[in-house]
């Protein structure tokens, strides 16, 4: 099924693991973006990328990296993991910068 | 600072009759406008936007309203399914690459 493919789906790490997560999208998007969302709070944007070779920071970047490896794959990266960045981080894709169309199902991160 | 609100955490409905969600913003510059829903386990997915240019944009069941100089937007399916219970997200954005989205609201829609 055509779409954007997040790995892994669940993940637990402990304090001060590195880690990467991974996006993919088959659609020919241009945007890519990484989002985190927590309880009771809405998406916040991590980073996001407008083309391929171009990366910019969005709400929440403290603490993560990104790479915008061609125009199909799109990754976040988690230095040195902290509890706050328990979170389910989704990666969308779109034709628009700004507006995400496509979702992945997320991938569910647990730091201890 | 929260520069898209929605207040009401949930909504329950009955099959066959119209489901409402609000949204408020506080940010002028705001150009566009997405509703998108989400099921658990998954991303959401896209539903409907709207430019600022508009007042309201159609698709199928679901009608966005949008009212620039109350800063507020809803949206309104019609008639409501046992399916379209999930969670509900605004989302606005200035015409370039930061989209803030909403808290979300569920809701729930009973047969």
């Amino acid at each position: 099924n055509a779409g954007v493919t997040q790995t892994p789906k669940f993940q637990v790490l402990k304090t001060g693991q590195s880690m990467t997560l991974q996006c993919a999208q088959d659609m020919n998007h241009n945007s890519m973006y990484w989002y985190r969302q927590d309880p009771g709070m809405g998406l916040r944007l991590i980073y996001y990328s407008a083309s391929e070779g171009t990366t910019d920071k969005g709400e929440v970047p403290n603490g993560y990296n990104v790479s915008r490896l061609n125009k199909r794959e799109f990754s976040l990266r988690l230095e040195s993991a902290a509890p706050s960045q328990t979170s389910v981080y989704f990666c969308a894709s779109s034709v628009e910068l700004g507006q995400p169309q496509h979702f992945g199902d997320g991938t569910r991160l647990s730091i201890l | 600072d929260q520069q898209v609100k929605q207040n009401s955490p949930s909504l329950s409905v009955q099959e066959g009759r119209i489901s409402i969600l609000n949204c408020d913003y506080t940010n002028s510059m705001f150009d566009y406008f997405l509703w998108y829903k989400k099921y658990p386990a998954e991303g959401p997915t896209f539903l409907i936007s709207i430019s600022s240019i508009k007042d309201k944009n159609e698709d199928g069941r679901f009608t966005v309203f949008l009212n620039k100089s109350a800063k507020h937007l809803s949206l309104h399916i019609v008639p409501s399914q046992p399916g379209d219970s999930a969670v509900y997200f605004c989302a606005a954005s200035t015409g370039g690459f930061k989209t803030i989205f909403g808290a979300g609201t569920r809701l729930f829609v009973k047969a």
